[in-house]
This record gives C-alpha cells, sequence and structure tokens, in this order.
C-alpha cells in the first residue's frame, strides 16, 4: 500500500475485553513502531520492532500488553482485559532502517480505543 | 524530568506573525531532533529535521538547534490559520536502534 494503514480505525470494547490492533506498515520498511497518544498528549513510546525483532519494549504499561510482528511486516499490539485507562489512540509507524538516526517516521491513522 | 519537554500552550498568535515554539531534551547524547506538525484529528506529519548545531531553513519554517544547552525552536514566519495545529518536538534516543521520543506538543492558534 502507499502508506501506514491501521485497523480497525475505532474499537469499543467493555472493560475486561481483549482487543487486538493491527498495522501494516509501508512496504519495505524494516522498523515498526507502536505508540499510545491519550487526549491532549504527545504519542509515548510503546515498543519496536526491526524486522521481527522486538529490540524495545520498554514503553509497555504492563504485561497486559503485547506486540508481535511475527514476519517482519504486519504488527498486532493485544491488550488484554482492557481497562478504562487503556483508552487512548494507539498510533502505528514505520520507517526504512533504524540504524540510520535521521530517519523520519511515517504514520498510521491510528486506531481510536474507548473501553467502557 | 520527562525526556523531551515543551510547553503545552496554547500559543495564540494573529496571522502574519512570528510564532516560535521551544523545547527542551535530557539524553546529550541524542543527534538527531524533529518537529512533527498534528492536526486534531489526524495523525503526526514530518515538517523540519535537524542533525546540526545552528539553523535550518525551510520555506516558512527555521529549526534551531543547540546542544550545548539541549534545546530546539521552530519559528513559522508568516503565520496563517492553517498552520493552527499541535506542534511535536521529537528526539531520537539509540537504545539498540533508534527510537524516537516525542514531547507533549505545544498547540498553537494562528488567528484570522
Amino acid at each position: 500500500g502507499a502508506g501506514v494503514s491501521q485497523s480497525p480505525r475505532y474499537k469499543v470494547a467493555k472493560r475486561g475485553q481483549d482487543v487486538a490492533l493491527r498495522c501494516d506498515p509501508i512496504s519495505g520498511h524494516v522498523s515498526l513502531f507502536w505508540y499510545q497518544q491519550a487526549l491532549g498528549q504527545g504519542p509515548e513510546f510503546l515498543t519496536y520492532f526491526q524486522n521481527e525483532a522486538q529490540l524495545d519494549k520498554s514503553g509497555l504499561p504492563s504485561d497486559r500488553f503485547f506486540a508481535e510482528r511475527p514476519e517482519g511486516s504486519v504488527s498486532t499490539l493485544k491488550i488484554q482485559r482492557t481497562q478504562q485507562e487503556d483508552s487512548a489512540v494507539y498510533l502505528c509507524a514505520s520507517s526504512w532502517d533504524r540504524d540510520a538516526t535521521n530517519e523520519k517516521l511515517f504514520f498510521g491513522s491510528g486506531t481510536q480505543l474507548s473501553v467502557l | 524530568q520527562k525526556e523531551v519537554e515543551q510547553n503545552s500552550g496554547p500559543l495564540s498568535v494573529p496571522e502574519g506573525a512570528i510564532a516560535s515554539l521551544n523545547c527542551t531534551y535530557s539524553d546529550r547524547v541524542s543527534q538527531s531532533f524533529f518537529w512533527y506538525r498534528q492536526y486534531s484529528g489526524k495523525s503526526p506529519e514530518l515538517i523540519m529535521s535537524i542533525y546540526s548545531n545552528g539553523d535550518k531553513e525551510d520555506g516558512r519554517f527555521t529549526a534551531q538547534l543547540n546542544k550545548a544547552s539541549q534545546y530546539v525552536s521552530l519559528l513559522i514566519r508568516d503565520s496563517q490559520p492553517s498552520d493552527s495545529a499541535t506542534y511535536l518536538c521529537a528526539v531520537n534516543k539509540f537504545t539498540g536502534g533508534f527510537k524516537t521520543i516525542f514531547g507533549a506538543g505545544t498547540r498553537l492558534f494562528v488567528k484570522a
């Protein structure tokens, strides 16, 4: 595709429900990032992948959050037993190569998660 | 202390004025600095990057970097109502690869 694609665009979950958010990066992009953005805040880093390797998951808020990118392309962010504080926009971004410090990020449209 | 600090604003300037946005960062070894613009309900988009001390100009935008002071700024000349958005300062940090850390953003309103 031409850009980073995320689905679903909106997700409403009941507290305690599991959710899965999908990100399809730009073809050929090596690096993939997940960010969480609360209303009125900047994107907060969650985790990133270089190909299929998860190099940094220090931003995941709890063990309820899990991300994978098994074939080095599509990634899924899974949140188990959702809580109200998980309500946010989840942004996925990709870039060509994380070994180059000047690489910019290309963002998807995000998934807005609302936990009731 | 947050790794990237910005004044959340809002910053309000009249049309045609210069808007000045500021950012400080805590990691002295950071090498790459970015300004992203985010319209309400949209995703961030890159507008400027800067890697060396000094100024970098691109159209109406000028990014300024002072590594000794750990300070980055963005000037927007001849501000237009369409510049009204949140401006996110971002810094790359090395953790096995480079990850991008964002500030909370400064909201800018340009009044017609």
